[in-house]
């Protein structure tokens, strides 16, 4: 069964400052989506970043990147020059297939501080 | 990226009560899905609504507690029946678009409290 695994249930960083969110998952699919999402206090889910299992290059969107390793089925956040407004939960995702269905499985997320 | 919208954004209910939970898209989308998330928990999908027939439930989630409509292409509507505390959460409705469907963007979310 696929699995998302976020072991850092808080991290803190310092404004101006980079932070990586881990993120490991487990699927036998050879196709699969994997996503990022921000989700502030006030509950909404934003769309951060998406990578393919067949893309070569890691996602870039802005601030964020994706650093992703097939090899050891990782897919962790990298987010550059912290702001304050970057503090909330962090939410990893996977969902088996390309094209079909759109059934996400999310991680326990990560709750991110980011400190003046 | 896509505009959703949900009514409403929150509510306080009481138990044995239903709430009917609408969602609303901006444009055409295909798939729409129904998601719960639990007090410090992490996102759940309830079921995949689908345009012109039956909703497919996940494990553990049942039609007779939450009922599925979508009656076009951009609107769609949970109901959850016969509430009790348990059911406070956030609800969440989620499309995937873009050209290549790979986006995935969810609506702002209702929050509900059952007393």
């Amino acid at each position: 069964a696929q699995k998302i695994t976020q072991t850092q249930p808080g991290m803190f960083v310092q404004e101006k400052e980079a932070v990586t969110l881990d993120c490991t998952y487990d699927t036998s699919d050879q196709s699969y989506g994997l996503f990022w999402y921000k989700q502030p206090s006030s509950g909404e889910m934003i769309f951060l970043i998406y990578q393919g299992s067949y893309d070569e290059q890691n996602a870039t969107e802005g601030r964020y990147s994706l650093n992703f390793q097939k090899a050891r089925k990782s897919a962790n956040l990298v987010i550059s020059a912290s702001q304050l407004g970057d503090s909330a939960m962090y939410f990893c995702a996977m969902r088996e297939g390309y094209n079909q269905g759109g059934k996400l499985i999310f991680g326990q997320g990560t709750e991110l501080s980011v400190k003046p | 990226s896509a505009v959703i919208s949900q009514k409403p954004s929150r509510d306080i209910c009481q138990r044995g009560t239903s709430l009917t939970i609408q969602c609303q898209v901006d444009s055409q989308v295909t798939m729409m899905f129904w998601y719960r998330q639990q007090p410090g928990q992490s996102l759940t999908l309830i079921a995949t609504a689908n345009q012109g027939s039956e909703a497919t439930y996940e494990s553990g989630f049942v039609i007779d507690k939450f009922p599925i409509s979508r009656p076009n292409l951009t609107f769609s509507t949970l109901t959850v029946s016969n509430m009790s505390p348990e059911d406070s959460s956030i609800y969440l409705c989620s499309v995937r678009k873009g050209a290549s469907y790979n986006e995935q963007f969810f609506g702002p979310g209702t929050r509900l409290t059952v007393l």
